[in-house]
């Protein structure tokens, strides 16, 4: 296993395109993680899977954006309509279950929306 | 609420300098706390974690104790070398939680 794989690594958007990152979890983890990082701050919580049930939602994940992982296995994570504040890295992080004593991030993926 | 507050960078040292990084948290109850590392162009690895008052971890030279008293995990690092010129995160977990809190970054860069 190489660890926890996201694509695409960049992505460069217009502003009101839609966008879809991909993220691939250590295989066997089962809790699944996305977090927003901008320049200069840690990255913030935006909602977590187990298994492919959406547990929990940040506040900072507005109607725009939408994520889903089928199967308990990769996720998706999906804006419309895309606005310049979006910009930003997305990071894709999975664990095991109990303990909750280490999160694995991916490289993460850096979106420009001009 | 929780949170953690890391202490502003950058940070620029010499090589073999002594490093300290402050880091204070806010939480209810007794998390978890970690130290993560970023290197350029890559994603954020873990650098080592207590999880309990008191412990001290431990990983490639660096330390950092666990201070329940003073709600403090501060990293440390006798030596510093090139190769350590990253942004360093410090973290939190609620025992009960699902989500980590992470700090802002204090970013070091070790100049030959």
């Amino acid at each position: 296993d190489t660890g926890v794989s996201q694509n695409p690594r960049h992505k460069i958007t217009k502003r009101g395109q839609n966008v879809t990152f991909r993220c691939d979890p250590i295989s066997e983890h089962n809790r699944l993680y996305w977090y927003r990082q901008t320049l200069g701050q840690g990255p913030e919580f935006l909602t977590y899977f187990q298994n492919e049930a959406q547990l929990e939602k940040s506040r900072l994940l507005s109607d725009r954006f939408s994520a889903e992982r089928p199967k308990g296995s990769f996720s998706t994570l999906e804006i419309q309509r895309t606005e310049q504040g979006d910009s930003a890295m997305y990071l894709c992080a999975s664990s095991f279950e109990q303990g909750l004593t280490e999160l694995f991030f991916g490289s993460g993926t850096q979106l420009s929306v001009l | 609420g929780n949170s953690v507050t890391q202490m502003e960078g950058p940070v620029t040292l010499s090589e073999e300098a002594f490093l300290t990084i402050n880091c204070t948290y806010t939480a209810t109850g007794y998390p978890s706390l970690f130290w993560y590392v970023q290197y350029p162009g890559e994603g954020l690895q873990l650098l080592l974690k207590a999880t309990k008052a008191d412990d001290k971890g431990s990983n490639k030279g660096f330390e950092a104790t666990y201070r329940k008293e003073t709600t403090s995990f501060h990293l440390e690092k006798g030596s510093v070398q090139v190769s350590d010129s990253a942004v360093y995160f410090c973290a939190l977990v609620r025992r009960t939680g699902n989500q980590f809190y992470f700090g802002t970054g204090t970013s070091l860069t070790v100049i030959p």
